[in-house]
């Protein structure tokens, strides 16, 4: 069955770095897109962008270019978000999701997300 | 602000059937399909309706999607406490060139 596995929770102090991890198993990897989703505390989801699996090209939503890097690492089945210079307003659970089809696509399997707290 | 506008809050009580709305723009809900995802509290979100009114294998016929014009719907009947979560809908917005949510609705069984 189709899992993502994302990594664990990462307290960080602001101006540091972080990278989240997002393990899929379950199917072939390169087949479907990786969309990244924020969630601030208390409030809705946000979508992130996407990176295509296949030829490593990643799009980004208005407002997170610039510190938000996804990469990949086929050969583990691994998409990645990382976040530079962090700021306090990053504090944020970080999920992962496998987009279905097209730009229309559903995101029909989600990691169980990654919190990652910015504090000083 | 969420492009996409849901009510914040809905409830029912068991049994019953209840309704929320999404409703966007001509650039989004109007030219794509809409998705629903269910999201329990402290759990990742969940696929509930994909291309506006399909069901994923394993979601109850209980629950049920719909769109008309710029709105759409989910419904959900026979309503169970176990169906008390936040309910997001989303569709690619062509102008944003993006996806967007709606800002979420917490449904509350009393």
């Amino acid at each position: 069955q189709v899992q993502l596995v994302q990594s664990g929770s990462e307290l960080k102090k602001p101006g540091a770095s972080v990278k989240v991890s997002c393990k899929a198993s379950g199917y072939t990897f390169t087949t479907h897109s990786m969309t990244w989703v924020r969630q601030a505390p208390g409030q809705g989801l946000e979508w992130m962008g996407w990176i295509n699996t296949n030829t490593g090209n990643p799009t980004y939503a208005q407002g997170f270019t610039g510190r938000f890097v996804f990469s990949l690492d086929t050969s583990v089945s691994t998409a990645y978000l990382q976040i530079s210079s962090l700021k306090t307003e990053d504090t944020a659970v970080y999920f992962c999701a496998r987009r279905y089809g097209g730009n229309s696509g559903p995101f029909d399997h989600w990691g169980q997300g990654a919190l990652v707290t910015v504090s000083s | 602000q969420s492009v996409l506008t849901q009510p914040p809050s809905a409830s029912g009580t068991p049994g019953q059937r209840v309704t929320i709305s999404c409703s966007a723009s001509s650039s989004n809900i109007g030219g794509n399909t809409v998705s629903w995802y269910q999201q329990l509290p402290g759990t990742a979100p969940k696929l509930l309706i994909y291309s506006n009114n399909q069901r994923p294998s394993g979601v109850p016929d209980r629950f049920s999607g719909s769109r008309s014009g710029t709105s759409a719907s989910l419904a959900i009947s026979g309503l169970q406490s176990e169906d008390e979560a936040d309910y997001y809908c989303a569709a690619w917005d062509d102008s944003l060139n993006g996806v967007i949510f709606g800002g979420g609705t917490k449904l509350t069984v009393l």
